[in-house]
């Protein structure tokens, strides 16, 4: 068990440009989560798969966003045309249903988004 | 709609002496409330949790917590901070269904003081 990882660890970008996000999580959990945090503030959720289906997205998530995650391994977070309200933290969390659903996340180092 | 509130955004302490870091929080069912820690530069770390067993709940590094339904509180607690706890602390409430999100707190930054 390696832990959540994730890719970049920072990413600084020009206002306007396309960015995209991995995050591995530990393998055989099923359920992963995106979560944005801004300085100061909890984390808020963004969206979540179960397996590789996407069930829920937050109204946090704009258009501009979009997450996959093919074969219900890694996903991937991108955000197109950037703008600098996007900078924050992106933290990645998986978890294993447990039997009585309430499976704790466990999260991965998160990426620093700097849009410039 | 769950919700959770910290109390206080900083928490001053002295080291070797105890640590109370509030939180209260809103669930209109029996809630899954966990503590995390996030140190600088590092991913959050999970410090325990509830989830209707024991009232009290221990978790790594000498923390505890009590669930107190009555007062609708999670209180996290240590007997002796050391300056190796000096991070940042959130109180979160996971959905009871569907997706199991967590809603966090605005956190708690706990500075130890030598």
């Amino acid at each position: 068990d390696t832990g959540v990882s994730q890719d970049p660890r920072h990413k600084i970008t020009k206002r306007g440009q396309n960015v995209t996000f991995r995050c591995d999580p530990i393998s055989e959990h099923n359920r992963l989560y995106w979560y944005r945090q801004t300085l100061g503030q909890g984390p808020e959720f963004l969206t979540y798969f179960q397996n590789e289906a996407q069930l829920e997205k937050s109204r946090l998530l704009s258009d501009r966003f979009s997450a996959e995650r093919p074969k219900g391994s890694f996903s991937t977070l991108e955000i197109q045309r950037t703008e600098q309200g996007d900078s924050a933290m992106y933290l990645c969390a998986s978890s294993l249903t447990a039997a009585s659903g309430r499976g704790e996340q466990y999260f991965g180092p998160g990426t620093r988004l700097t849009v410039t | 709609a769950q919700s959770v509130t910290q109390l206080d955004s900083h928490v001053s302490v002295s080291e070797g002496t105890p640590v109370l870091l509030r939180c209260n929080y809103s669930s209109s069912y029996s809630p899954s409330l966990f503590w995390y820690v996030q140190h600088p530069n590092k991913g959050l770390q999970l410090l325990l949790k509830y989830t209707s067993a024991a009232t009290l709940v221990k978790g790594i590094n000498g923390f505890e917590a009590e669930f107190k339904k009555s007062e609708t509180s999670f209180h996290l607690t240590k007997p002796s901070a050391h300056m190796s706890d000096a991070a940042e602390y959130f109180c979160v409430v996971s959905e009871a269904s569907g997706t199991y999100k967590y809603i966090f707190g605005t956190g708690t930054r706990l500075k130890v003081l030598a």
